[in-house]
């Protein structure tokens, strides 16, 4: 079946990085891009960025535009986001979700279909 | 960027009752690429409805969705009580891609 399995919980302290990782089985993985989401306690989702499996291009929120960096493994189906600088304001839980279909060069949106079970990631000193 | 605003934030109704969701943009949306999710407590979003109408595989028929421009509705025809939850609009037809503050359906 289609899923999206990501790491484990984080802890961090302020000022440090994170890379979570989103490995994909299921469907074909080049043929979709990955969303990153995060959703902080109490809070609604946030976008943070978008990354085509197919190419690797990237859209960030520019909100994070100078902490985050998506990439992709094509070889183990794995999508990566790494965010930098952290602060207490970062604690969340990452979700990883599959998210437009491209065909013949054009990209399909048919909303954000598949998710991961999400990281908990906690910024504390 | 565009602002998404979900109305009531609160919706108590009874299974069996009928539920209306509202969302409101900003700025017009295109219908292919507006969204809506469903989310209970520990658990990722949930796929429910993709361009304004269209079911997600597997969600049952009484999930609809329609609406055009800047109003957006969902509605649940006879809620079960597994559709007690909170749901979120969410658009990607411009950058950043943005959810609403979403509505809490809670059992009346």
């Amino acid at each position: 079946q289609v899923q999206l399995v990501q790491s484990g919980p984080e802890v961090k302290k302020p000022g440090a990085s994170v890379k979570v990782s989103c490995k994909a089985s299921g469907y074909t993985f080049t043929t979709y891009g990955i969303t990153w989401v995060r959703q902080a306690p109490g809070q609604g989702p946030e976008w943070m960025g978008w990354i085509s499996a197919y190419n690797s291009d990237t859209n960030y929120a520019e909100k994070f535009q100078d902490r985050v960096t998506m990439t992709t493994d094509t070889s183990t189906s794995t999508a990566y986001m790494e965010l930098k600088s952290l602060t207490s304001d970062d604690t969340a839980v990452y979700y990883c979700a599959r998210a437009a279909t491209i065909s013949q060069t054009i990209w399909y949106h048919y909303g954000i279909d598949v998710w991961g079970h999400g990281t908990t990631v906690t910024v504390s000193s | 960027e565009i602002v998404l605003t979900q109305s009531p934030g609160t919706l108590s109704l009874s299974p069996g009752e009928r539920a209306t969701l509202s969302c409101r943009a900003s700025q017009s949306v295109s219908s292919s690429y507006l969204a809506w999710y469903q989310q209970k407590s520990g658990q990722a979003p949930r796929l429910l409805i993709y361009g304004a109408s269209k079911r997600a595989t597997g969600i049952p028929d009484r999930f609809s969705g329609r609406g055009s421009g800047t109003d957006f509705t969902l509605t649940i025809s006879r809620l079960e009580p597994e559709d007690f939850a909170v749901y979120y609009c969410q658009q990607n037809g411009g950058s950043p891609w943005t959810f609403g503050q979403g509505t809490r359906v809670e059992i009346k």
